[in-house]
């Protein structure tokens, strides 16, 4: 069974600050991960994934995020925050032989100005 | 844009109507999914076609009734729903199920509210 861990359910961070955002995963085979961004009254946007090539995956929007196999994690970062920014992102994880996506409970991203 | 669309993007229907969400998608993708979010949560699966088949259903109860007339339709058929199934239904495709990546990609949705 696999699973996902969000730390920190809600984040508010200042426009140009570092915005880091906590996952990790419990897998019993290597896992395909990935950081969703949701919008208000919007789909999920792929941010990012790790199909277990390079382990620093770059994404859209200037997020990246680095597998760390040891620490079982996958933590999402962007060097400096955007009020456009704000939304729900998701972690999830998923199984490379089913595909089946489990997500992580969320957290909440909240720029101030 | 999006390339996964749904119709409608807003329904509003009562405990005995009859309705329908609406996905379709033209990347050749081979499998289609529904998940249901309700507010400030994760979405949750409810169905998984594959190839056009009925691969998972997640205890899902029956006055959600789902249909894959070909490889880019994926329909939900809605009968008898109570308030509490009120939600926002995503659908997505992805390549394959498994497969290369395991990427999907989601459609905006369709927010249902059920009076």
């Amino acid at each position: 069974a696999q699973s996902v861990t969000q730390l920190g359910s809600h984040v508010s961070v200042s426009e140009g600050a570092l915005v880091l955002l906590r996952c990790n995963y419990s897998s019993s085979v290597p896992p395909y991960l990935f950081w969703y961004v949701q919008y208000p009254n919007q789909g999920l946007q792929l941010l990012l994934k790790y199909t277990s090539a390079a382990t620093l995956v770059k994404g859209i929007n200037g997020f990246e995020a680095e597998f760390k196999k040891s620490e079982t994690s996958f933590h999402l970062t962007k060097p400096s925050a955007h009020m456009s920014d704000a939304a729900e992102y998701f972690c999830a994880v998923s199984d490379p032989s089913w595909g089946k996506l489990q997500f992580g409970a969320g957290t909440q991203v909240v720029v101030t100005p | 844009d999006t390339e996964v669309t749904q119709t409608p993007k807003h329904l509003v229907m009562g405990m005995t109507n009859k309705k329908s969400l609406k996905c379709e998608q033209h990347m050749g993708h081979r499998a289609m999914y529904w998940y249901k979010q309700k507010a400030k949560k994760p979405p949750e699966l409810m169905f998984v076609y594959s190839y056009e088949k009925l691969s998972i259903n997640e205890s899902v109860p029956s006055r959600f009734s789902p249909e894959c007339p070909n490889s880019s339709l994926l329909n939900l058929h809605l009968h008898a729903l109570q308030p509490e199934d009120s939600a926002l239904y995503l659908c997505a495709s992805s390549q394959d199920l498994g497969g290369s990546t395991g990427e999907l990609f989601f459609g905006e949705g369709s927010r249902l509210t059920v009076l």
